[in-house]
């Protein structure tokens, strides 16, 4: 167990719908990361958070935001889903903006 | 942006033979440089990284060596045992923060044989 916990573990929604992911950090982290895992392009880097703050954006598109809480749990919104949303989001944390990441279990969403 | 080539994409090796994995990276700026093992439906883990500064790095059975020059490095793992088997992912960062901007390459898929 990595200490960093996501929600739900699988998701299952239609096209057109909007859903949230919700990630824990391990105690102590203030650094909060979100990848996109699909069959076909990999891990994805979204989004990255430090101590409440957006300090980087990788490819993230427009129907997706995120934001992490003064209690330094984060959540990643998308909205607008498409068939082509489905994928693995994983969640990964460290303690600063340089330290080993620590990835949650992941949520499997499905767009139908 | 920074591109990551990862190869071979399958990778079969008989039990006790060495695996290496390699990468290519687009820009010469990234200067951090992970490995990631991800077993069948669980997570991605840090197994070793190296940063720009130095060339060669071992833990245990696993190693990874950087070329600058030729923007490429490799993962090596020698005596291969079949928990090795996973798929393993290759990162590069241009960020003075190591973790950020990580661009993944797309996984290398090892099976050991027992």
């Amino acid at each position: 167990d990595s200490g960093v916990t996501q929600t739900p573990k699988h998701l299952i929604t239609a096209t057109g719908q909007r859903v949230t992911l919700r990630c824990s950090p391990r105690s102590g982290d203030l650094s909060v990361y979100w990848y996109q895992q699909s069959l076909d392009q990999g891990l994805q880097f979204l989004i990255h958070y430090y101590n409440g703050e957006e300090r980087a954006k990788g490819n993230i598109l427009e129907r997706f935001s995120a934001q992490q809480f003064p209690d330094l749990h984060s959540e990643l919104n998308l909205s607008s889903l498409e068939l082509g949303d489905s994928a693995l989001y994983f969640c990964a944390s460290s303690v600063d903006r340089a330290g080993k990441l620590f990835f949650g279990s992941g949520t499997q969403l499905s767009v139908l | 942006g920074e591109n990551v080539e990862q190869h071979p994409s399958t990778l079969s090796v008989q039990e006790g033979d060495s695996a290496v994995i390699k990468c290519t990276y687009s820009d010469s700026a990234s200067n951090y440089f992970p490995w990631y093992k991800q077993e069948l439906g669980k997570r991605p883990q840090l197994i070793i990284d190296i940063r720009s500064n130095v060339g060669e790095k071992k833990d245990q059975r696993i190693a990874v060596t950087l070329n600058k020059t030729a923007k490429h490095f490799s993962l090596h793992i020698t005596e291969t045992q079949p928990e090795d088997s996973a798929v393993y992912f290759c990162a590069a960062s241009i960020s003075n923060f190591g973790n950020e901007k990580l661009t993944f390459g797309t996984g290398t898929r090892l099976t050991i044989i027992p």
